[in-house]
């Protein structure tokens, strides 16, 4: 199985600023990889699909870049509404598996 | 509106059976793989299977943790998706999600669309 990594498990920033979370993966994965976000008591959203393309109607402010085994997601001007706890997902061989996730707080 | 509502949770005893569905509806559900996922209380996310479309023979793959015990089924003439699982553990305890697999410019991708998740407590 493929195993997901993600760092840091929690982060606390300030309102404006960039915030980057990493995923690694134990083998190259290309760029099947997904990201989503997940608020308390509310299904995932999905922001982040094929790595780097951006879900239909997901602000600009949220981005991907990576492939194989190396990915990030950056959230710039980080504000209120983007608390939460944000997961990697590898869809590039079964079993599916998703990192451990990455709590965001805002300070 | 693509939607998904999930229904079948709820509290069972250990070595109990249960059966879940996903109702969908705003798209055309015979077109797209669908994924169930699960979340145990306080954890993260545990991709459970999925369920490929008629044109793939519906086949169906598992995460090695639910494997000869859940099954995943499908009907399309109702849209909707369904995880029977057998032989419950306290440790399936979860809020189990059905998902979309979509598909955007040739690339298909996990959970661009999720249901709001039915509860199963395994307990005595």
């Amino acid at each position: 199985d493929i195993q997901m990594t993600q760092s840091p498990s929690s982060l606390s920033a300030s309102v404006g600023d960039s915030v980057t979370i990493s995923c690694r993966a134990s083998q190259g994965i290309s760029n099947s990889l997904a990201w989503f976000q997940q608020k308390p008591g509310k299904a995932p959203k999905s922001l982040i699909y094929a790595a780097s393309s951006l879900q239909s109607g997901v602000p600009s402010k949220f981005s991907g870049s990576g492939s194989e085994t190396d990915f990030t997601l950056t959230i710039s001007s980080l504000q209120p509404e983007d608390f939460g706890t944000y997961y990697c997902q590898q869809h590039y061989s079964y079993p599916l598996t998703f990192g451990g996730g990455t709590k965001v707080e805002i300070k | 509106e693509v939607l998904l509502v999930e229904s079948g949770g709820g509290l069972v005893q250990p070595g109990g059976s249960l059966r879940l569905s996903c109702a969908a509806s705003g798209f055309t559900f015979s077109d797209h793989y669908m994924d169930w996922v699960r979340q145990a209380p306080g954890k993260g996310l545990e991709w459970v299977g999925r369920i490929r479309y008629k044109a793939d023979s519906y086949t169906t793959e598992y995460a090695a943790s639910v494997k000869g015990r859940f099954t995943i089924s499908r009907d399309d003439s109702e849209n909707s998706l369904y995880l029977q699982m057998n032989s419950l553990k306290t440790e399936d305890t979860a809020l189990y999600y059905c998902a979309r697999v979509g598909c955007s410019d040739g690339t298909c991708y996990p959970g661009d669309y999720w249901g709001q998740g039915t509860l199963v407590t395994v307990s005595s």
